[in-house]
């Protein structure tokens, strides 16, 4: 079992579609988690972390749920440049070691 | 965040040959990690790069084949030894300021082709 899975997708939608990924993840010591969006051919780029209580990030909505060890992210009225893929991040351990997703395919279409 | 770049943007090589990345970053930083992007798959960390000591690598890397320099808080070096064509990858270095959990940032990546 992978140690962060993710629906690889793709998702196509429609502009100003509300979309949700899911990830789970598999240690439970895991510490803090991120949700990055990596473009074709570019580094990953932090898109938001993710707190229990949830965060808002004007159209993105993130969510944990520590005891089924799940995360989401919701993005609403998609936009063709939200196309991307979407990588679902955890922490633990000494340094802050990243342990990443497979990553999951949006494509927005007009 | 933190300005970050990388040495070579992209390079082939023959097999058999190494080639070392250096990566740069514009301020002191605690954590500098090491992780490789293989065509079509997600990000795995090779190593943590630590200023002063020995890298502390991941399973599955070893330092004869990935050895890392770190020679102080804004500058390290991953070498990529003996290449064949499995090592055709993104490496990518990344950043974590303060040691404590907070958010990495990368930089854009060194392409590699071995032929």
């Amino acid at each position: 079992r992978k140690e962060v899975e993710q629906d690889p997708g793709p998702f196509n939608v429609p502009e100003g579609a509300t979309v949700a990924f899911n990830c789970t993840y598999s240690n439970s010591a895991s510490q803090s988690f991120f949700w990055y969006r990596q473009d074709c051919r570019k580094e990953p780029k932090l898109l938001m972390s993710v707190y229990s209580s949830g965060n808002e990030d004007g159209r993105f909505t993130a969510q944990l749920n520590r005891a089924s060890q799940y995360i989401s992210l919701l993005i609403r009225d998609s936009k063709l440049s939200d196309s991307a893929t979407y990588l679902c991040v955890v922490s633990y351990g000494y340094g802050n070691k990243l342990v990443f997703g497979a990553g999951t395919i949006l494509r927005v279409k007009s | 965040s933190a300005v970050i770049s990388q040495k070579p943007s992209r390079d082939i090589c023959q097999r058999g040959t190494s080639l070392t990345i250096q990566c740069q970053v514009d301020s002191q930083v605690t954590m500098m990690f090491w992780y490789r992007q293989q065509p079509g798959q997600s990000l795995t960390l090779i190593a943590t790069a630590n200023q002063g000591s020995e890298a502390t690598y991941e399973s599955g890397f070893v330092i004869d084949k990935f050895p890392i320099s770190r020679p102080n808080l804004t500058f390290s070096t991953l070498t990529v030894s003996n290449m064949s064509p499995e090592d055709s990858s993104i490496y990518l270095c990344s950043v974590e300021r303060s040691g404590r959990g907070e958010t990495q940032y990368f930089g854009p990546g060194t392409r590699l082709l071995v032929l």
